[in-house]
Formats: structure tokens, C-alpha cells, sequence
């Protein structure tokens, strides 16, 4: 079973400020993904990467970057809250051979 | 660019219904189709996939049928239980090639004891 961790689970953060939520995966998968989750959207992509020291850009980009130092970490990173940002976020990973995704708890970001 | 649609937001049973929750996709050639469920406080998680035309797709007594003649992939359960109480998302991505997959808008399911 792959083993998808983010953190933090829960953050409270102020407009303007800067937030950054981590994954880390332990099953040596190559693609790691970041989606945000709001009530009658559902699960939209943000950004991607398949390989470490690159990203992609998803569907929503705007607002958002990602880093992805090393195959197991990928950060998506919020250089200036905004109220807009207030969603839950999950971390996914896969291997590149298959699409099926293996997904993080989550972390429910508060930008008040 | 692709995309999934969920047709029903909230779907309420009782216990031993017939569920049935739709799914209609639009992407070009043959995208690879999944359903997963996602349970309170929990991350989503992988329910099944289908890969070709007319292949069915099944766990859990939940099942699926790639349909290309009409874009779908409806998900059906003969009879639910409390248990199956969950937000259930349809999703595609290329078979091969393009790394992005997409998901629908969701269903969430609720059943009545």
C-alpha cells in the first residue's frame, strides 16, 4: 500500500502571509500531484511533476507553486494567502507505469 | 481539454436500494476511467478502473461499464448499506502518455438505516 504523508494536517493562515504544505511518499513513484478540493468543484489540479527539479502546471495554477527537491518530496507553496485559497488540499502520487493515484489525508487550509 | 461530468451532487437511499451514480467524460481516444470514494476525514482511494471499450469495471459489489458510444461510465450497486455512505468521484487519464487526471465535481452519497 502506498503511503502518501502530508502536513500540516490543519493550518490556519493570514491574507498576504506565506503558506507551504508538504508530502512526502515512501513508495519510490515517480509522478506526485497536488489538487484542491471545494464544495461542488470537486478535486481540481493544480500543479504536477513527474520527475525531481521539475513541476507542471495543472489546471488551476494561478497563485500557487510547487518544488519537488527530491523524488519523495513535493511542496505546494502560497507566496501570498489569499481568502480565495481557503480549501482542502491532497497530496497524490503514482507510479509512472499506471494512473491509479494514491492519495495523502489531506490539509484543510483556513486563510483568514 | 477533458474533462468528467457528475450529473447527480447529492444522492439520499435507504438501505438495500439500487444506486445508480452517472458519469459522462469528454477526452480524445481511449482515456483510461476510474471511480474512487472518498470517506469523512479521509483521503480519496483508488474503487476501480476500466481501460477499453465495453470493459467492466468492479469492487466492493460497485460496478462500472466503459461505454464510448455514449461517453460514460455510470456507477451501479444492486443493493447499499449504511456502510457505502461516502463521496464517490468519477475520474479519467490517458492510458498512456499524458500524466494529468482528471476528477468530477463528486457525488455524495448518503444512506438511510
Amino acid at each position: 500500500e502506498a503511503a502518501v504523508t502530508q502536513s500540516p494536517r490543519s493550518k490556519v493562515a493570514v491574507t498576504g502571509g506565506k503558506v507551504t504544505l508538504s508530502c512526502h511518499q515512501t513508495n519510490n513513484h515517480d509522478y506526485m500531484y497536488w489538487y484542491r478540493q471545494d464544495t461542488g468543484h470537486g478535486l481540481r489540479l493544480i500543479h504536477y511533476s513527474y520527475v525531481a527539479d521539475s513541476t507542471e502546471k495543472g489546471d488551476i495554477p494561478d497563485g500557487y507553486k510547487a518544488s519537488r527537491p527530491s523524488q519523495e518530496n513535493f511542496s505546494l507553496i502560497l507566496e501570498l494567502a489569499s481568502l480565495s485559497q481557503t480549501a482542502v488540499y491532497f497530496c497524490a502520487s503514482r507510479w509512472g507505469g499506471g494512473n491509479t493515484l494514491y492519495f495523502g489525508a489531506g490539509t484543510r487550509l483556513s486563510v483568514l | 481539454g477533458d474533462s468528467v461530468t457528475q450529473t447527480e451532487g447529492q444522492v439520499a437511499l435507504s438501505e438495500e436500494d439500487f444506486l445508480t451514480i452517472h458519469c459522462n467524460y469528454s477526452a480524445s481516444g481511449y482515456p483510461a476511467l476510474f471511480w474512487y470514494v472518498q470517506y469523512p476525514g479521509e483521503g480519496p482511494q483508488f474503487l476501480f478502473r476500466a481501460s477499453r471499450d465495453k470493459e467492466k469495471g468492479s469492487s466492493r459489489g460497485f460496478e462500472a461499464t466503459y461505454n464510448k458510444e455514449t461517453t460514460s461510465f455510470h456507477l451501479q450497486k444492486a443493493s447499499v448499506q449504511e456502510s457505502d455512505s461516502a463521496v464517490y468521484y468519477c475520474a479519467l487519464g490517458a492510458n498512456y502518455g499524458n500524466e494529468k487526471i482528471t476528477f468530477g465535481a463528486g457525488t455524495k452519497l448518503t444512506i438511510k438505516p
